[in-house]
């Protein structure tokens, strides 16, 4: 069965980066793209970009350019979001979820989730 | 950005009844929206895409409808285990956006 699971909760101070990971099991990984989402607390979610698991291309929403990178490691079947100059209002859970070719932006599975709080 | 808009905010009803939760797009997505259904503590979970279409595992007593800016997602006879949040997304073009969500609560 496909599952997602991330890396732990973290706590930054302002002006720091975090990374979070995604380790993907139970589908061909290089054959999908992973995007990134987070969700603030009682907001709905935001899409935040994708990376395609197989060329290691990117694309990011306009609102993270700049200070977000997406990567993957196929050996480890995992892919990871860095997000830098970290600010209190990117306090969210961060969710991984695959899309697939046919469509693109589209949910189909998600991470459990990776809380991440940024506080002086 | 294509804005969604749900509707109502929150949905009180008993276990047994219907629920009809409306999305409405700010211009036309075509047939690309999708229904997810999140509880507390979870992720998201995929109910419906292409508008009408339900996921892998999801139950017959949910359907969705609709096409162009206004869509519709039905659940039939509310089980206690559908009391959760449910978001819209439109997919119509390459920055994906969510509705507000809806609320289905235990009246």
């Amino acid at each position: 069965q496909v599952q997602l699971v991330q890396s732990g909760a973290v706590v930054k101070k302002p002006g720091a980066s975090m990374k979070v990971s995604c380790k993907a099991s139970g589908y061909t990984f290089v054959s999908y793209v992973m995007h990134w989402l987070r969700q603030a607390p009682g907001q709905s979610p935001e899409w935040m970009g994708w990376i395609n698991a197989g060329s290691g291309n990117t694309k990011y929403s306009k609102k993270f350019q700049g200070r977000i990178t997406m990567t993957r490691d196929t050996s480890a079947t995992t892919a990871y979001m860095e997000l830098s100059s970290l600010r209190s209002d990117d306090t969210a859970v961060y969710f991984c979820a695959r899309g697939t070719a046919a469509r693109l932006y589209q949910f189909d599975y998600w991470g459990q989730g990776t809380q991440v709080a940024v506080s002086s | 950005d294509i804005v969604l808009t749900q509707s109502p905010v929150t949905l009180s009803l008993s276990p047994g009844e219907r629920a009809s939760l409306s999305c409405r797009a700010s211009q036309s997505v075509n047939n690309y929206l999708a229904w997810y259904q999140q509880k507390p503590g979870q992720a998201p979970r995929l109910l419906i895409y292409d508008s009408s279409t339900r996921a892998t595992d999801i139950p017959a007593r949910f359907s969705g409808s609709g096409s162009g800016t206004d869509f519709t997602l039905t659940i039939s006879r509310l089980e206690p285990e559908d009391f959760a949040v449910y978001y819209c997304q439109q997919r119509s073009d390459w920055s994906p956006t969510f509705g507000g969500g809806t609320r289905v609560e235990i009246k």
